[in-house]
C-alpha cells in the first residue's frame, strides 16, 4: 500500500517564479492538507481540500492556491516567488475532514534564489 | 487562537536514559493531542495520540497523558536508543476537520 507521495523531491526556482508541486495521497483517502515548515520550525498549515473544494486555509497569501482532482491527488501553486517561500512543503492525507489522523509524505524542498 | 508549545532543543541523551519532551497547548473546546516523529531527510510520522482528557497515548515506549487541568502532553520514553534519534513535535487538532497546530519542534540526539 503506497503511502502519501509528492513531487516533485526537490526543486530550485528563481524569484518571481511559479512553481507547482504535486500529491498523491494514501490510497482511501479523501482529503488533503499542504503545509509549510521552513528550517528549524514546526509545520505551518496552508489550506485543506475535500471533495475537490478548499475547506479550510490558514494564514497565507493568495499567493499560494491549490486544486484537488478527481481521483483525489493534489497540486499546491505558489506564484511570484519570493526568498522566504524556501521551505519543506509537506502533504498529508486523512480519510474525511472529520479524521484527525493525518499521514504525511516526506516533502518537497523548494529553494528560492 | 489555538497554539502549542513545546521545550526548544536539542536534548543531548545517553542510551538508555530517560526522555520527557514538554508540551502546553491553548485551544478553545477540546481539542485531539498528537505526537509526530520527523527522522533527518523525511516528513512526518505520527507517532501516538489522544483524544479525550486522561487518555494515554502510547507506541513504540513511549508515552503522553491528555492532562486537561494543566493543558499539558508531555512525551515521555524510559529508555531511549540511538534511533529515537530525530526531532519530536507535538501538535493539536479539533474534533472537527484536522488541521494540525505544531509546536517548534523538539531535537533529540541519543549518544551511544
Amino acid at each position: 500500500d503506497a503511502g502519501v507521495t509528492q513531487s516533485p523531491t526537490h526543486l530550485i526556482k528563481t524569484r518571481g517564479q511559479q512553481v507547482t508541486l504535486r500529491c498523491s495521497p494514501k490510497s482511501g483517502h479523501d482529503t488533503v492538507s499542504w503545509y509549510q515548515q521552513a528550517l528549524g520550525q514546526g509545520p505551518q498549515f496552508i489550506f485543506q481540500y475535500y471533495e475537490e473544494e478548499e475547506r479550510q486555509r490558514g494564514n497565507f497569501p493568495d499567493r499560494f492556491s491549490g486544486h484537488q482532482f478527481p481521483n483525489y491527488s493534489s497540486e499546491l501553486n505558489v506564484n511570484a516567488l519570493l526568498l522566504g517561500d524556501s521551505a519543506l512543503y509537506l502533504c498529508a492525507s486523512s480519510l474525511e475532514p472529520q479524521n484527525t489522523e493525518a499521514f504525511f509524505g516526506q516533502g518537497t524542498r523548494l529553494t528560492v534564489v | 487562537g489555538n497554539s502549542v508549545t513545546q521545550m526548544e532543543g536539542p536534548v543531548t541523551l545517553s542510551e538508555e536514559a530517560f526522555l520527557t519532551i514538554n508540551c502546553t497547548y491553548t485551544a478553545t473546546g477540546y481539542p485531539s493531542l498528537f505526537w509526530y516523529v520527523q527522522y533527518p531527510g523525511e516528513g512526518l510520522q505520527l507517532l501516538l495520540k489522544a483524544t479525550k482528557a486522561d487518555d494515554k497515548g502510547s507506541n513504540k515506549g513511549f508515552e503522553a497523558t491528555y492532562r486537561k487541568e494543566t493543558t499539558s502532553f508531555h512525551l515521555e520514553k524510559g529508555s531511549v536508543q540511538v534511533s529515537d534519534s530525530a526531532v519530536y513535535f507535538c501538535a493539536l487538532a479539533k474534533a472537527a476537520g484536522n488541521k494540525l497546530t505544531f509546536g517548534g519542534g523538539t531535537r533529540v540526539l541519543v549518544k551511544p
